[in-house]
């Protein structure tokens, strides 16, 4: 079935450095979103990219669609203590109305 | 306007009892949802529901039981749990786009 892969599962960093997460999907997809969970909480819908190509900045958060609306990615820049958390994307099942499917999830840890 | 309402909290359970996780929304929210959430395996859906009366599977139907009875109300049912089903339970709902989430339900299964 239609699958939705995020890389890495971890990411460690130091606050400061920037952090990349990456959402391949195994089919094309008409929007992917983006969700953050802190620890111990829900998550928590950040954005929804639609268009090809398409990049959204949030303040230091910058979000990318691929061409082929396969693939996605969130970029932290000069990351804090408060985006500790985990990040998920997530994008409709092909077909199957308003079913969305999630990737595993990068958990972000930041050392101050 | 409370959102998305779970309850229980906290649940432990033996092998083989049943329980059902209620969810409910106040939102008007045509769609619902059941996940779960395993550590490294991320949130899996477990049933949909498009609208009130309807339901579909997701990618782990296995084991649980929906019900849609009404626009707000959307209840997740383990007719004889098992260990496997230790996780945490998270309903959600949305008109559209975005997804709203509950607060959770921690189930264990000894």
């Amino acid at each position: 079935g239609q699958q939705v892969m995020q890389i890495p599962q971890y990411q460690h960093v130091q606050e400061g450095e920037d952090f990349t997460t990456y959402c391949n999907s195994s089919t094309t997809l008409s929007n992917i979103q983006w969700y953050k969970q802190r620890p111990g909480g829900h998550p928590v819908f950040l954005i929804q990219l639609v268009k090809s190509g398409e990049v959204k900045k949030q303040k230091r958060l910058t979000f990318q669609f691929g061409e082929a609306k396969k693939n996605s990615s969130l970029h932290i820049t000069a990351t804090q203590t408060t985006d500790v958390g985990t990040y998920f994307c997530a994008g409709p099942v092909y077909n199957q109305g308003g079913k969305l499917i999630f990737g595993q999830g990068t958990e972000l840890s930041v050392k101050p | 306007n409370a959102g998305v309402t779970q309850t229980p909290k906290f649940q432990v359970l033996k092998t083989g009892q049943s329980m059902t996780l209620q969810c409910a929304q106040d939102m008007n929210h045509n769609s619902m949802y059941w996940y779960r959430q395993d550590p490294g395996m991320g949130l899996r859906l477990i049933y949909y529901s498009a609208s009130e009366g309807t339901t579909d599977k997701g990618e782990v139907p296995n084991g649980y039981n929906v019900s849609r009875l009404n626009k707000r109300e959307f209840s997740l049912r383990l007719e004889s749990a098992a260990p496997s089903q230790t996780s945490v339970y998270f309903c959600a709902s949305c008109l559209g786009t975005p997804l709203h989430f509950g607060n959770g339900t921690r189930l264990t299964v000894t």
